[in-house]
Order: structure tokens, then C-alpha cells, then sequence
């Protein structure tokens, strides 16, 4: 089992539209999350961080359920820009050292 | 925000010859750096995780001798990728971070070996 799980995708949704993407985790140890953006051939950029109470920035909404091990973000009117992949990220413990990991991105088209 | 530098961004090198890396974080101390490779149409995949003055940590299936990660000072790691491989060839991506912040990433760096 991969320690991070996301859907691929594609998703193709209208301007317009509220999307979401679902994230699962393996290690329970893990201590924080986020949500990264990247578009193509570019480095990930950070989109907000998740906190187990749920955070909102603009359109977009993330929430963490450590009992459930999974992480959401949700994206309302969506906007032709918010076409990119969408990166889960992990900081989990590692053996000796915490370290961060990534899902595998969903991919994310708005069409016009 | 933070800002990391990664060099070069592009490097085209010949088989069986030695590249390496840089990651700088400018702004702040890094006491964890990660390296990530991805190759196209994948995820990105962390291949090491270095700390200031200590070995790195490489996750399994990468192998230490022919990347080899220096974490000298808190402001630099280099990743060299020793007798690089048409296979090797991939978007390496360097990442720091501070102890309870999120992790900042450098520009990547596109290695084509030919």
C-alpha cells in the first residue's frame, strides 16, 4: 500500500464548478499536512496547509480526519487558472527522521 | 515566502560522467533537506532525506552510492548523481524545511543524459 494515496484524475469540470479530491495516509504517526499545487513542468507550490478542524482560504477548503487517516480539499467556482495538479503531502515520521511525502497528484482541468 | 535555489535548471551530460546538484535555502536554516525525482507523467518520489552534519537517509530502491548527498551547512545540500545513465535522466527537485513549517522547494533540475 503506497503511503499516500490520491485518485489520478483526470477530473474535467466546467468554470464554475466545485470539485473535490480525496487523499488517504497509511502511517497514523503522521504530523502535518498539506495541499500543493504544481503546474506543468514547474516545482510544487504550496497551496494551504490542513488542520484537523477543517481551514478555508477563498474558494478553496481543506480538512483532515486523523481517526479516518484522510484529507480533502475542496475547490468552489472554480476558475480556468485552478487548472493543475494537486498534490497531497505528508510529513510522517520515518525511522529515524520525519520526512514528507507525496501522492501521486490529481489532475485537474477547467474547461471554459 | 522562504526561498530555495536550486542549480543548475537544465543539464545535459554525457553518459557515465558525474553531475551535481545544488539546493540553497537563502532566507532561512534548513535542518531537513529532501530530494525528489520525477519522472514523466509520475509523482514525485523522494528519493533522500539529508540533515545538517549527518548521513542521509535514502529510501529503498535508491542507491546511495550513485546519489550521493552532501548536507554540509544549513543552508546547502548537493545531490550528485555519479556515472549518470540514460535512465537517470529526470526532474530532480530539491526541498528544505525548518522544524513545524511546510517545506519550501527550489526550481528543479532537468537532467538529460545522452
Amino acid at each position: 500500500r503506497k503511503e499516500v494515496e490520491q485518485d489520478p484524475g483526470p477530473f474535467n469540470v466546467p468554470e464554475g464548478a466545485t470539485v473535490a479530491f480525496n487523499c488517504t495516509y497509511s502511517n497514523s504517526a503522521s504530523q502535518s499536512f498539506f495541499w500543493y499545487r504544481q503546474d506543468c513542468r514547474k516545482e510544487p507550490k504550496l497551496l494551504m496547509s490542513v488542520y484537523s478542524s477543517g481551514n478555508e482560504d477563498g474558494r478553496f477548503t481543506a480538512q483532515l480526519n486523523r481517526a479516518s487517516q484522510y484529507i480533502s480539499l475542496l475547490i468552489r467556482d472554480s476558475k480556468l487558472s485552478d487548472s493543475a495538479t494537486y498534490l497531497c503531502v505528508v510529513n510522517m515520521r520515518g525511522s529515524s527522521a520525519s520526512k514528507i511525502i507525496f501522492g501521486s497528484g490529481t489532475r485537474l482541468s477547467i474547461r471554459p | 515566502g522562504a526561498v530555495v535555489s536550486q542549480h543548475p535548471s537544465r543539464v545535459i551530460c554525457k553518459s557515465g560522467t558525474s553531475v551535481k546538484i545544488e539546493c540553497r535555502s537563502l532566507d532561512f536554516q534548513a535542518t531537513t533537506m529532501f530530494w525528489y525525482r520525477q519522472f514523466p507523467k509520475q509523482s514525485l518520489m523522494l528519493m533522500a532525506t539529508s540533515n545538517e552534519g549527518s548521513k542521509a537517509t535514502y529510501e529503498q530502491g535508491v542507491e546511495k552510492d550513485k546519489f550521493l548527498i552532501n548536507h554540509a551547512s544549513l543552508t546547502l545540500s548537493t545531490l550528485t548523481v555519479t556515472s549518470a545513465h540514460p535512465e537517470d535522466s529526470s526532474f530532480y527537485i530539491c526541498s528544505a524545511k525548518r522544524p513545524n513549517t511546510e517545506a519550501f522547494f527550489g526550481q528543479g533540475t532537468r537532467l538529460t543524459v545522452v
